[in-house]
């Protein structure tokens, strides 16, 4: 099954903006199927940043943002805090009728 | 407020079989479909299998298809994972997740439950 492409890692002082990149493939991302991104903090269980594409739940703060053209999508964070240190995973659906995640990408702010 | 709490995990040997649970509230249980999730050690997110609220679709991936058996019971607002012929490379945390449609955000998370396949 397919999964999608991410950075392994991506780095920025504070108040920087960063972003990560996402690229799936025309049975996925391609078909039209929404990206989500989630983040997940050491040692905890991921959690829901954008949905959508570009959407954000109640909660998220306004400094991380989705967007997605064509086979990829990306997640930026402007203004990065030191909170933001952390694993990030895009995910959508796959034509096979199975979900597709990213391989991550580890935030750190230096 | 929302609240899933999986339970089950544990050491099991290669070839064997274990069975998670994953206990949901805070919401009506019967109106998603729910997911299994894993992550081995050190590595990224893994999506096992799906549920629709009715249970009338169910979908594998690939490297569980025929060893691993999901279902739910919206009665008791309880999903569930069986997992026999348990491999080395089974072992991670396996999360719950909760989406209102195939290919919706998994908007909910349980906090994890770990299984480790060893001799």
């Amino acid at each position: 099954q397919s999964v999608l492409t991410q950075p392994p890692s991506v780095s920025g002082a504070p108040g920087q903006r960063v972003t990560i990149s996402c690229t799936g493939s025309s049975s996925n991302i391609g078909a039209g199927y929404d990206v989500h991104w989630y983040q997940q903090l050491p040692g905890t269980a991921p959690k829901l940043l954008i949905y959508g594409n570009s959407n954000r739940p109640s909660g998220v703060p306004d400094r991380f943002s989705g967007s997605k053209s064509g086979t990829s999508a990306s997640l930026a964070i402007t203004g990065l805090q030191a909170e933001d240190e952390a694993d990030y995973y895009c995910q959508s659906y796959d034509s096979s009728l199975s979900y597709v995640f990213g391989t991550g990408t580890k935030v750190t702010v230096l | 407020e929302v609240q899933l709490v999986e339970s089950g995990g544990g050491l099991v040997k290669p070839g064997g079989s274990l069975r998670l649970s994953c206990a949901a509230s805070g919401f009506t249980f019967s109106s998603y479909s729910m997911n299994w999730v894993r992550q081995a050690p050190g590595k990224g997110l893994e999506w096992v299998s799906s549920i629709s609220s009715s249970s009338s679709y169910i979908y594998y991936a690939d490297s569980v298809k025929g060893r691993f058996t999901i279902s739910r019971d919206n009665a008791k607002n309880s999903l569930y994972l069986q997992m026999n012929s348990l491999r080395a490379e089974d072992t991670a945390v396996y999360y719950c997740a909760r989406d209102l449609d195939p290919g919706a955000e998994l908007d909910y998370w349980g906090q994890g439950t770990l299984v480790t396949v060893s001799s």
